[in-house]
């Protein structure tokens, strides 16, 4: 069964780092390129950052391109999102998402870890 | 930056009522455009993919319809377990999505 659990959340004052993480299983992980999207309190969803299956290739929204770096390790099966110089507007619930090999959908989801950026 | 226009924000029916959201691109999209429905705590879920292809499993009354700029999307007979917000995503030029739009209960 394909899973996606991410984790690393939490709360971070304005200006700082964290470092968010998906362990994938139940599926080719090195084959399939995947992603982040956000989706703030209450709010619609955003796409944040996507990367194709080798890591050879990383796409970025323009609001956080320059302070996140998406990343991955096939050999752990592991999806990583680095955020640096945190805003309050990035506070959302991160959701790690497989992408489909046929088309750009996000195909499957992750549970979701929650960031607030907050003094 | 491709914008996503979804509308309406949100919309009141009811059971057996059929439902129409649309969706504009910024410019050309071909069809490169996804839906997804999305129940309050839930991740979002794929139902139509490239404007009109049903995701395996997603009832028959979810249709999706448009290319180019303009998308149509549709609930034929709304049912109890319908009742979520729905997004429009694009992947013509990196990936985008529209605002959402909110199905609820008249």
């Amino acid at each position: 069964e394909l899973q996606l659990l991410e984790s690393g959340g939490g709360l971070v004052q304005p200006g700082g780092s964290l470092r968010l993480s998906c362990a994938a299983s139940g599926f080719i992980f090195s084959s399939c390129a995947m992603s982040w999207v956000r989706q703030s309190p209450g709010k619609g969803l955003q796409w944040v950052s996507s990367i194709s299956g080798s890591g050879a290739n990383r796409w970025y929204a323009d609001s956080v391109k320059g302070r996140f770096t998406i990343s991955r390790d096939n050999s752990k099966h592991t999806l990583y999102l680095q955020m640096n110089f945190l805003r309050t507007e990035d506070t959302a619930i991160y959701f790690c998402a497989k992408m489909s090999a046929l088309n750009g959908a996000f195909e499957s989801w992750g549970q979701g870890t929650m960031v607030t950026v907050s003094s | 930056d491709i914008q996503m226009t979804q509308s309406p924000p949100s919309l009141s029916a009811s059971v057996g009522d059929r439902v129409t959201i649309t969706c504009q691109a910024s410019q050309d999209i071909s069809t490169y455009l996804n839906w997804y429905q999305q129940k309050p705590g839930k991740v979002p879920k794929l139902l139509i993919y490239d404007a009109s292809n049903l995701e395996t499993g997603v009832p028959s009354r979810f249709s999706g319809s448009g290319s180019g700029t303009d998308f149509t999307f549709t609930i034929s007979s709304l049912q109890p377990e319908d009742f979520a917000t729905y997004y429009c995503q694009q992947y013509g030029s990196l990936w985008s999505f529209g605002q959402g739009t909110k199905v609820e209960i008249k």
